[in-house]
């Protein structure tokens, strides 16, 4: 079946980068757009961007521009976002989703993955 | 920017039928999905393209688009079906969320 399986939590200190790695399996990778969205506990989902698998080209909000790199290795199936510049407020559960459409940038996002718990403190 | 606009909270009996809106400027003019999220869990996808169902999501659930609102309808509510629900739709090549709303059951 298909799953994304991504990294374990990380606790990081202000000012630090975050790493979070995203593992497809059950579908052809190159074939449909890795995103990410965030949820700051007891808040809302926040899409933070996305990449093409097949051609590594990526997008992001305005929020997130010059702050979040997002890369992915076809070889093993998984995409990367890293995060820099670690603010208290970037405490949050990261999530990768897999497009819902093959070869779409938009669409909807079917499945998640189980999210990555990232604390920035000090 | 675009906003989408949901109820925080709405409650439901058993058996009963819920409806949970989400408002937008026009967004009866592009495509709405929903997702459930139980609490410690990653958000599943129950409603996509307005009205369409994934495989597995039951028939209970149902939605609607047109003008301004879109609309999950849970007919026939469990308890199971106590999460939060939140809507998104694309503005400008930009994922835009609803708030989320809090079911209870």
């Amino acid at each position: 079946q298909v799953q994304l399986v991504q990294s374990g939590a990380e606790v990081k200190q202000p000012g630090a980068s975050v790493k979070v790695f995203c593992r497809a399996s059950g579908y052809t990778f190159s074939d449909y757009f890795i995103h990410w969205v965030r949820q700051v506990p007891g808040q809302g989902l926040e899409w933070m961007g996305r990449i093409n698998p097949k051609s590594g080209g990526t997008s992001s909000p305005q929020k997130f521009q010059g702050r979040v790199a997002m890369t992915r290795d076809t070889s093993i199936s998984t995409a990367y976002m890293e995060l820099s510049g670690l603010g208290f407020d970037d405490t949050a559960v990261y999530f990768c989703a897999k497009a819902g459409i093959s070869s779409s940038s938009t669409g909807w996002f079917d499945p998640w993955g189980q999210g990555t718990v990232v604390t920035v403190s000090s | 920017s675009y906003e989408l606009t949901q109820p925080p909270s709405v409650s439901v009996s058993p058996g009963q039928t819920v409806s949970i809106t989400c408002s937008g400027d026009k967004l009866g003019e592009t495509y709405v999905y929903w997702y459930q999220q139980k609490p410690g869990q990653s958000p599943v996808l129950v409603i996509y393209q307005d009205t369409k169902r994934p495989s597995g999501i039951p028939d209970r659930f149902s939605g609607s688009n047109s003008g301004n609102t879109a609309t999950l309808t849970i007919r026939g509510t469990q308890t199971m079906d106590e999460a939060d629900y939140y809507c998104q739709a694309w503005d400008s090549n930009t994922v835009v969320f609803g708030g989320g709303t809090k079911l209870t059951v």
